[in-house]
């Protein structure tokens, strides 16, 4: 079974970068979309970014766009995110998540099969 | 972009019997729903795709119904291990993907 392992969130001022990193355990990291959701302290869910399983495209919420940038690296199995000119109001628990449908491109419509327990970053002075 | 509502916000009911959650889309999104059961401290684990569909190892208990706005999660006989908070989220039109609020199912 496939398993994702945030890592990387901590306490930083308003202003400052972050990266994030997703780990994959297995081999079929590959071929699917990954996904950063993130939920603020005692909220709901909210979908982020998305990233192509062969790093083609990209797609991001309005609020962290030209902030934040979602990569990957498919030799090391590794989702990361940076996130840069934090908010107060980017604080939150951050998880990777994987598409349900391997090699889902144009057009792709899938909900999310595999998710990571999450990295918690908090913005504050 | 279209906004998920979720009813009720907080759903009391007793182990062993029978739970109905809603979620309505603000457009049509076909039968492109998910529904998820998040656990404190723990991932959200896909329960429910394409409105219906169980997701692998998901008990028969839980059941998905819907199409175009109006969509239902149903629990039967309720154990201890489903309270938990439950959310829906469509992927039909996106970006961005959008998930309800949720729903806290707590014991009676």
């Amino acid at each position: 079974q496939v398993q994702l392992v945030e890592s990387g969130g901590g306490v930083v001022q308003p202003g400052t970068s972050l990266t994030l990193s997703c780990e994959a355990s297995g081999s079929t990291f590959s071929k699917y979309n990954m996904h950063w959701v993130r939920q603020a302290p005692g909220k709901g869910l909210e979908w982020v970014a998305v990233i192509w399983y062969d790093g083609s495209k990209k797609y991001y919420v309005d609020s962290v766009k030209g902030r934040f940038t979602i990569s990957r690296d498919n030799s090391k199995n590794t989702l990361f995110f940076q996130m840069n000119s934090l908010r107060a109001e980017d604080t939150a628990l951050y998880h990777c998540a994987r598409d349900a449908l391997a090699y889902c491109d144009d057009d792709c419509r899938a909900a999310f099969d595999i998710w990571g327990q999450g990295t918690m970053v908090t913005v504050s002075s | 972009e279209i906004v998920m509502t979720q009813s009720p916000a907080t759903l009391s009911v007793s182990p062993g019997e029978r739970a109905t959650l809603s979620c309505r889309a603000s457009q049509s999104i076909g039968s492109l729903l998910a529904w998820y059961q998040q656990k404190p401290g723990q991932a959200p684990r896909l329960l429910i795709y394409a409105a219906s569909i169980r997701a692998i190892g998901i008990p028969a208990r839980f059941s998905g119904s819907g199409s175009g706005t109006e969509f239902t999660l149903t629990i039967t006989s309720l154990q201890s291990e489903d309270f938990a908070v439950y959310y829906c989220q469509q992927y039909n039109n996106w970006p961005p993907y959008s998930f309800g609020q949720g729903t806290k199912l707590e014991i009676k």
